[in-house]
């Protein structure tokens, strides 16, 4: 089965400071890759997605992501982050032969003012 | 557009009991999944539709049910609850099997 290791998992920044979080998958397939943010009391919402074609994804809110397939990687970027970024972040990967989509254990991200 | 919605958004019932969680979309979308989130695990499938009357299980199925006679329904039954199925319960619905995945807003349930 396919896992999915975000090793960071809380991340406590001062606003304006950068971001990187790490996400890594297993599966040696072809694969689409997610990531989803969780604000505190609400649901899951899409920031950006990887399917083909340019390996540096840009998604909402200035967030971005780079597909390194050597790395079996996709970690999630965004050069000043703002308090508003306080929430749960979810890399998520679903291999092109199957119908599932496997998450990540999450990572919190506090941003302090 | 009301989207994907999950009802009730907090239970809390007690071992051995059935409990019945709704969820309902109104995409007409072609998917629609069952997950839980529990800390230090993330969000797990439980079962998953492809289409109506079509349902296949995820990683964490057993302790389960699910049926889908609707397109736009799928509702997830747990047929004697248990302590460990205490969780916030998430369903999504997709176009296709390969595409974005929407979330409802989650259910919050309690077995005492």
């Amino acid at each position: 089965a396919q896992s999915v290791s975000q090793h960071n998992h809380h991340v406590i920044l001062s606003e304006a400071a950068s971001l990187e979080l790490g996400c890594n998958y297993s599966y040696g397939g072809t694969v689409n890759l997610f990531w989803y943010v969780q604000y505190p009391g609400q649901h899951l919402q899409l920031l950006l997605k990887y399917f083909s074609g340019d390996p540096l994804v840009k998604g909402i809110k200035g967030f971005e992501a780079e597909f390194i397939k050597s790395k079996f990687s996709f970690n999630l970027r965004k050069p000043s982050v703002q308090w508003s970024d306080t929430a749960e972040y979810f890399c998520a990967v679903n291999e092109d032969t199957g119908n599932q989509f496997y998450f990540g254990t999450g990572t919190s991200l506090t941003v302090i003012p | 557009d009301a989207g994907i919605t999950q009802s009730p958004r907090y239970k809390i019932t007690e071992t051995g009991r059935q409990v019945t969680l709704m969820c309902h979309q109104t995409w007409s979308h072609s998917y629609m999944f069952w997950y839980r989130q529990d800390l230090g695990h993330g969000l797990r499938l439980i079962y998953y539709s492809a289409a109506a009357d079509i349902t296949d299980k995820g990683e964490v199925p057993d302790g389960y049910v699910v049926s889908r006679s609707k397109t736009e329904n799928f509702p997830l039954t747990l047929e004697s609850a248990t302590r460990s199925q205490t969780s916030v319960y998430f369903c999504a619905s997709s176009e296709n099997d390969l595409g974005t995945q929407y979330f409802g807003p989650g259910t919050r349930l309690l077995v005492l």
